[in-house]
Parts: structure tokens; sequence; C-alpha cells
């Protein structure tokens, strides 16, 4: 099994301002994820975070907005951009080594916009 | 993506046992059939996973209609526990996971 740990678990932040949410996994992965889960709602896949490479952004999602990277196999950033009220979420990590095994979820970071 | 159906919500006794549908018609020979749960204020968990032959592990069981068009997740035994949103999920060569709007379960004492 894999343990996520995402940074910050919460964070209120200024509009117009960056947040950037850390995403660490206790054993290497192949594949790392990004979610959207607003309030009510169930999980919106944002990106697939793509190691040594750009991430795969799902439709109505863009990088200038969503930047990810991700460095190695077991860490994954996702920053929010420019941020407005619409972007008050929770934000979660999800990894795994694909569709033969199980997928992993972080406890997410609630994002308050104000 | 292939989608799935899943009842909005269902309710159960406790320590009766649970069996939640997902249909699943569009689904090719290659998708595995995830089975996930999130309680209140978590991030999902996972429940369990198969192909095409049933599945049990420690959580629950996992049901494969023979034309996997279908599936059900059975609970033997609802705890107060259980009580979560489920969601059924095809995975696909792209390894996503897209979640739909799963079954709330409530459990009654």
């Amino acid at each position: 099994s894999a343990v996520i740990s995402q940074k910050p678990s919460r964070d209120i932040c200024q509009r117009g301002t960056s947040l950037t949410i850390q995403c660490q996994v206790d054993s290497q992965v192949t594949m790392m994820f990004w979610y959207r889960q607003q309030p009510g709602q169930s999980l919106t896949l944002i990106a697939t975070a793509n190691q040594g490479s750009e991430a795969t952004y799902e439709s109505g999602f863009v990088i200038d907005k969503f930047p990810i990277s991700r460095p190695n196999l077991t860490f994954s950033t996702l920053t929010v951009s420019n941020m407005s009220p619409e972007d008050s979420s929770i934000y979660l990590c999800s990894a795994g080594t694909g569709r033969l095994t199980e997928a992993f979820f972080g406890q997410g970071t609630r994002l308050t916009v104000v | 993506d292939a989608k799935t159906t899943q009842p909005n919500s269902m309710e159960s006794n406790e320590e009766e046992p649970v069996h939640l549908p997902c249909n699943h018609s569009t689904i090719s020979g290659t998708d595995y059939i995830h089975w996930y749960r999130q309680l209140p204020s978590q991030g999902p968990e996972y429940v369990i996973h198969g192909l095409t032959s049933n599945v049990n592990n420690r959580m629950a069981s996992l049901a494969i209609a023979e034309d996997r068009k279908s599936s059900t997740l059975i609970l033997h035994r609802a705890t107060l526990r259980d009580a979560a949103v489920y969601y059924c999920i095809l995975r696909d060569v792209t390894d996503k996971l897209i979640f739909g709007t799963g079954t709330r379960l409530q459990v009654f004492p």
C-alpha cells in the first residue's frame, strides 16, 4: 500500500494570489493524478502528472491556471494560480501503479479564496 | 471514458447485507471495474476491483455479471462506519479514475 501526504491541509488565500499544494507518496508509483472536489459534489479529474514531462490536462483545465510538476516518482505539486472565489474547493492527489491495482488518495487540501 | 450508472442513494440497517448495483453497459474488454468509497471529510478509499470473475476481500465482495455490463458491490454486514458515498468506476488503459455521482449509503442503527 501507499500513504499520501498532502500539504497544506487547508488554507485561506486572497484572490489574485497563487497556492502550491504538495503531494508526497511514501513509495514509488507510476501514476499520479490531481482532482478537485467542490462542496457536495463528486471528484473531477484535473490532470495526470507525468514524471519528467508536461502534465496531461482534462477538458476545461489549462496549464496556465493549474501548473503541475512531477520531478520524480514520489512527489508532485499543483499550483492554483490567480485565484478567485470560484477556486474554493478541496484539491486531492491520487497515486498508484495502474488499473490492475488500487489507487490511493490523499486527505485533500481545503482551499478557501476570499 | 466509459460511464457507469448508480442509484443516487440507498439505505440499510446495521448488520444487514447491502447490495450496491452498478450498470456499465458500454464497458470494453480491457476495462477494470473499481469501487471506491468516500467517508465524510476524507479522501476516497479503495474498496475492491475486478475484471471478469467475482472477487472477495476483507471489506466486501464484487459480483460481476457474465456479460460484464453490470456489477454489484456487496457489504456482508453493514456497520455505521460504512455510511459513505460509493463510486463504481471503469478504469481503462489510461489508468484514470473518472468519478461519477456515486451512491450515498445511509446505515441506520
